[in-house]
């Protein structure tokens, strides 16, 4: 069964760069399916931030296009996820997921998610 | 707001059913056969996913849960209302290949 988790600073001062890595288990990124982020805002819905194939094709939600990087590291069955010049409105649940295997399907298997708070 | 609309909340007695709506466009539910349904216990938990494509369930789901589309609409259906299907419901959707993938803005069920 595959799993995930999620790491990476509980706290980021505003205008500085987000940083989280999705660790997979239970399954090899390399035999397919696009692995992604989603993010939900205390008491608020979700939104999907992007996701990205092993063989490094990304796709991003074109209001955070301008600030968000996916990438993936293959050898360490890993993913992450950069969003720059964050400020509080970025403050959220961030969860990483497994999608399918077309690029518009919505995920199927999600971590458990890790709040990240945007504050000085 | 959300791309997709869905009530805020609805709610129903052990062993009735409820059905929660989720309303596109031609451009996202009205053009595809991708959209998903997820139960949230409690908010900020991992999302479990109840619906697939539309109409299918994936292993392991109770066949209470069902789904079905007609144009924009998508529509969850949760018969046999259980005290443990109160959570809150999200939808999503594939939205073309600019956008991708949208989501509702989650209903909350409530079991009187």
């Amino acid at each position: 069964q595959v799993q995930l988790q999620e790491s990476g600073p509980g706290l980021v001062k505003p205008s500085e760069t987000l940083s989280l890595t999705c660790t997979v288990s239970g399954y090899s990124m390399t035999s397919g399916y696009y692995w992604g982020w989603i993010r939900q805002p205390p008491g608020k819905g979700l939104e999907w931030i992007g996701n990205i194939f092993h063989s490094g094709t990304t796709y991003y939600n074109p209001s955070l296009k301008s600030r968000v990087t996916i990438s993936v590291d293959t050898s360490n069955n890993q993913f992450s996820l950069k969003l720059s010049s964050v400020t509080a409105t970025d403050t959220a649940v961030y969860y990483c997921a497994r999608g399918g295997h077309f690029y518009g399907d919505s995920p199927s298997f999600w971590g458990q998610g890790t709040l990240v708070t945007v504050t000085s | 707001q959300s791309a997709l609309t869905q009530p805020a909340s609805v709610s129903g007695s052990p062993g009735q059913s409820i059905t929660i709506s989720c309303t596109g466009t031609s451009s996202d539910v009205g053009a595809y056969n991708l959209v998903f349904w997820y139960q949230q216990n409690p908010p900020g938990k991992a999302p479990k996913l109840v619906i697939y494509e539309v109409t299918k369930r994936p292993s392991g789901v109770s066949n209470r849960f069902s789904g079905s589309k007609s144009g924009n609409t998508a529509f969850l259906t949760i018969s046999g209302l259980q005290a443990d299907d109160e959570a809150d419901y999200f939808c999503s959707s594939h939205a073309g290949s600019r956008t991708f993938v949208v989501f509702g803005g989650g209903t909350k069920l409530t079991v009187l």
